[in-house]
């Protein structure tokens, strides 16, 4: 199967900080990524749609000022929490399609995100 | 009511069962069905994708689609305590690259 690296897959950080997470689709192209959160015993939520080459799509209720999303080539999304708080600690994973293709996704390992 | 609903569990089997788990949609224009497992503090790894109606195996797992009734099911055989994770169903439309995921069934394989 494709593969999809996710760096770093845990993070601690001081609040007011920022931390940026890297999306990287190792084995083919992908002209879009998605940036899911999940919270304990919940499902993925999305958040956002990346694109390469343009902005990205966010989800209604998610701050795109905040969760800014960089898509600048066809096989890396980034997501960087600004200004992180308390609150926006939780698992933050990515996934992206093959270019082309129709049927599945394929996740990146996640990263652990903890803002004290 | 959910696009898609999953039964959270926790569902506890001895090992060398064979587990059955499900999920139930609303949607009727799901066309792709997918079956993730999802260890903790790990993303979630594609099982099965199936599409439309009608029954798929791997190995030990079995996918099957009910359209009809809306109704998706994975099966597993001869579990093993490895297999203890979250399953989580996914489901999207034709044309869409963005499926809509279960909130996942934790399965528990004790010795």
């Amino acid at each position: 199967g494709a593969v999809v690296s996710q760096h770093p897959s845990w993070v601690i950080c001081k609040s007011g900080t920022s931390v940026k997470i890297e999306c990287r689709s190792l084995d083919f192209q992908a002209t879009t990524m998605f940036w899911y959160r999940q919270f304990p015993k919940q499902s993925l939520m999305l958040m956002a749609t990346s694109n390469e080459g343009s902005k990205a799509t966010y989800e209604q209720g998610v701050e795109k000022d905040k969760f800014l999303i960089n898509h600048a080539s066809l096989t890396l999304s980034t997501l960087t929490v600004t200004s992180a708080h308390p609150e926006d600690s939780s698992f933050y994973i990515c996934s992206a399609d093959r270019q082309g293709t129709n049927t599945e996704a394929f996740f990146g390992q996640g990263t652990r995100l903890t803002v004290v | 009511q959910k696009e898609v609903e999953q039964d959270p569990g926790p569902l506890s089997v001895p090992e060398g069962a064979i587990v059955s788990l499900n999920c139930t949609y609303s949607n009727s224009a799901f066309q792709y069905f997918m079956w993730y497992r999802q260890y903790s503090r790990k993303g979630p790894e594609l099982l099965m994708y199936t599409y439309s109606s009608g029954n798929k195996e791997d190995g030990r797992f079995t996918a099957q689609v009910d359209k009809s009734s809306k109704y998706i099911s994975l099966f597993i055989r001869d579990s093993q305590p490895s297999d203890s994770a979250t399953y989580l169903c996914a489901m999207k439309p034709g044309g869409s690259y963005i499926p809509t995921f279960g909130r996942g069934t934790s399965l528990i394989v004790h010795p």
